[in-house]
């Protein structure tokens, strides 16, 4: 079975700076999808940035990217120039890509990341 | 576009009274999902449907958990009879394809007493 972990519960930025959130996963599937989503105070579920397995170019979203890794299986998410309305809640999510494989998002059990001004 | 809607957006009930949770899903979305988020296991699906149809319900916790999905814009999700560790955030989601991305509404605060 497909597994996402973050190893990470909580981590702390000060505005302004970078901060790297680490996620693994396990599968035997080769093509398959990679998210990050954000969950603020309000619950809502905000997608940040997704990545396609068969893409070697890391995706990127203005002040977020991602540090994709197929071999090590890890997929990095790095916020840059961080700010107050990032602090959150941040879930690493996976989904096969396979046409006989499951539609459903695995997420990881995220990661709190708290900014300080 | 009005995203994903829910309701009710919070819900306080007794256990053993029936609890119906609504989805419309995004226009034109062919995918629509229901997760289950609780400090203890995390966010977890309970069913999806493809065109109105179930495909997975794996995920349904037990026979008291039920979900309909009669047109493409609207989907419910029951619990009946209910109970307190049915307490949780429920979500739902749709997506326009598959391996689409994923869109979730706010979500209902389901407290069972």
């Amino acid at each position: 079975a497909q597994t996402v972990t973050q190893s990470q519960p909580e981590m702390s930025v000060q505005e302004a700076e970078t901060v790297t959130l680490s996620c693994t996963y396990d599968t035997s599937e080769s093509d398959y999808y990679l998210f990050w989503y954000k969950q603020p105070p309000s619950r809502q579920m905000i997608l940040v940035i997704r990545q396609e397995a068969y893409k070697q170019q890391n995706a990127t979203e203005n002040r977020f990217s991602v540090n994709f890794q197929k071999a090590a299986k890890s997929f990095s998410l790095k916020i840059s120039d961080s700010q107050l309305g990032d602090a959150a809640m941040y879930f690493c999510a996976y989904t096969p890509g396979n046409q006989g494989g499951s539609e459903k998002l695995v997420f990881g059990k995220g990661t709190k990341l708290t900014v300080n001004p | 576009d009005a995203g994903v809607i829910q309701s009710p957006r919070h819900e306080v009930t007794e256990m053993g009274q029936e609890v119906t949770l609504r989805c419309k899903p995004i226009s034109g979305h062919d995918y629509l999902f229901w997760y289950r988020q609780t400090m203890m296991r995390g966010l977890e699906l309970l069913i999806y449907f493809n065109n109105n149809v179930p495909i997975d319900d794996s995920g349904m916790p037990e026979d008291r958990f039920s979900a309909k999905m009669p047109n493409a814009s609207f989907s419910t999700l029951k619990i009946q009879p209910s109970e307190p560790r049915d307490s949780a955030v429920y979500f739902c989601a749709s997506s326009l394809h598959r391996q689409g991305t994923q869109y979730f509404g706010p979500g209902t605060r389901l407290l069972v007493l």
